[in-house]
């Protein structure tokens, strides 16, 4: 497993970008996928994306025309900027170590998450 | 509406065995490898069970996974107290070409 620090800000004014980024503090970002999960107050979880360290991307069909994730392999850390956002934004997001890739749910490491507020 | 489909709650006394069941189609489930979540309130899921029926390092053995078609199931045997928490199924959606998650599960120790 790796350690996974979340960052970014709690609250995002609607229409705005929800930026927020995962710096591994142990590990090394240059193997494995790396996702961007969410889960709104009292529901379930949302896969949003992922990305390899390559820079390729695969993003979850409902949001792909709002969201960009991104890695810097020199900070060992990856991001997420998610667009317009609304109120049916507001959730917890957690990144997390996905293993396998394709075909694979294999979520094993997760950050402490980031309950983020889209309100004005 | 999720793509999987778990009961909403299950409850049990310390001590019985508990089953949780994860239904999806032949895109998900019967095709690729179920994973199993643990989460407790405010904090992050935990992988409990992978490729159906692996557990990490560190899990008890009392956690088990299970796949037969298109239907998933973890049982938890000997349950105690600490096990109240909300679980989840997850596998890849060949249709949608990413990861799903069931709707989740509160388990109540009685």
């Amino acid at each position: 497993q790796v350690q996974l620090q979340q960052s970014g800000p709690g609250l995002v004014k609607p229409s705005e970008t929800l930026s927020l980024t995962c710096t591994l503090s142990t590990g090394s970002i240059s193997s494995y996928y790396w996702s961007w999960i969410r889960q709104p107050p009292g529901k379930g979880l949302e896969w949003i994306g992922y990305i390899y360290y390559t820079g390729s991307t695969n993003y979850s069909p409902s949001l792909k025309s709002r969201v960009t994730i991104s890695v810097d392999t020199s900070k060992n850390q990856f991001s997420l900027n998610l667009r317009s956002v609304t109120a049916a934004d507001t959730a917890v997001y957690y990144c997390a170590r996905e293993l396998g890739g394709t075909y694979s749910t294999n979520f094993d490491s997760w950050g402490q998450g980031s309950l983020v507020t889209v309100s004005s | 509406q999720s793509v999987l489909t778990q009961p909403p709650s299950a409850s049990a006394t310390p001590g019985q065995r508990v089953t949780i069941s994860c239904s999806g189609s032949s895109s998900n489930v019967e095709t690729n490898n179920v994973n199993w979540y643990q989460q407790f309130p405010g904090t992050a899921p935990k992988l409990l069970i992978y490729d159906n029926h692996q557990r990490p390092s560190g899990v008890p053995d009392r956690f088990s996974g299970s796949k037969s078609g298109t239907s998933a199931s973890l049982a938890i045997s000997g349950l105690q107290s600490e096990d109240e928490a909300n679980y989840y199924c997850a596998v890849w959606d060949d249709s949608l070409n990413g990861p799903v998650f069931g709707g989740g599960t509160k388990l109540t120790v009685l």
